[in-house]
């Protein structure tokens, strides 16, 4: 069966800390993506891989950066956590030549205190 | 960038009810519009729909797309409680890898 790993489902973090959020995926995908979901927002993008490596800013990035070392992991992290990064965060991913049908992880809900 | 808007944005039925719920788009770049269930955990796909008129169906689960009217129903039958998730609707686009998603429906099923 193949999945998405996000490594933490629950985080609570303190204002200032550093946050490193970790997705594996098994499907040997080429794109990685970070979506955030908020209640009446829905899931926004914060960044996308399309290669090891390589990176794209999605819509909302201010306050993240990401990691691609491997193709099959990607990385979101919070250089220095703020109350308003207080969110569910999604870790997805697809192939280049498929429909765009996101295989999404579990996610990891990130409390900073 | 495109915008995809769904309503509405909660609703609540009881067991047995039908439920359609709505999702808008614009059509600058429209490659396919897709359908997810999220439960307490990872969203899972329904339905892909690139072209207007055809029904995709999966048990009591239609979703069909007007290309005309830019939107994009999904019907629910016979309503369970297992049928308790939010509903994401999004936008793939062409050229691009991303998707643009809509704010999502809560739908809330009681016995």
């Amino acid at each position: 069966d193949v999945k998405v790993t996000q490594s933490s489902r629950y985080l609570v973090k303190r204002t200032g800390e550093k946050v490193f959020l970790e997705c594996v995926q098994d499907m040997d995908h080429e794109n990685m993506f970070w979506y955030r979901q908020d209640p009446g927002l829905g899931l926004r993008l914060i960044y996308f891989s399309y290669d090891v490596k390589m990176k794209e800013k999605g819509d909302i990035p201010e306050g993240y950066s990401v990691s691609r070392e491997k193709k099959e992991r990607f990385s979101l992290i919070l250089e220095s956590a703020s109350t308003n990064q207080t969110s569910m965060y999604l870790c997805a991913s697809h192939q280049v030549s498929g429909a765009n049908v996101l295989t999404f992880g579990a996610g990891s809900r990130l409390t900073v205190l | 960038e495109d915008k995809v808007v769904q309503s509405p944005l909660s609703l609540v039925v009881h067991e047995g009810d039908t439920v359609t719920l709505n999702c808008s788009y614009e059509v600058t770049n429209f490659r396919s519009l897709l359908w997810y269930k999220q439960e307490k955990k990872a969203p899972t796909f329904l339905f892909m729909l690139t072209s207007s008129g055809i029904e995709k169906k999966s048990g009591r689960l239609s979703s069909i797309l007007d290309k005309k009217e830019l939107f994009s129903i999904l019907n629910i039958t016979a309503t369970q409680t297992g049928d308790s998730a939010i509903y994401l609707c999004a936008e793939a686009l062409q050229g691009a890898q991303k998707l643009v998603f809509g704010q999502g429906t809560r739908l809330t099923i009681n016995p």
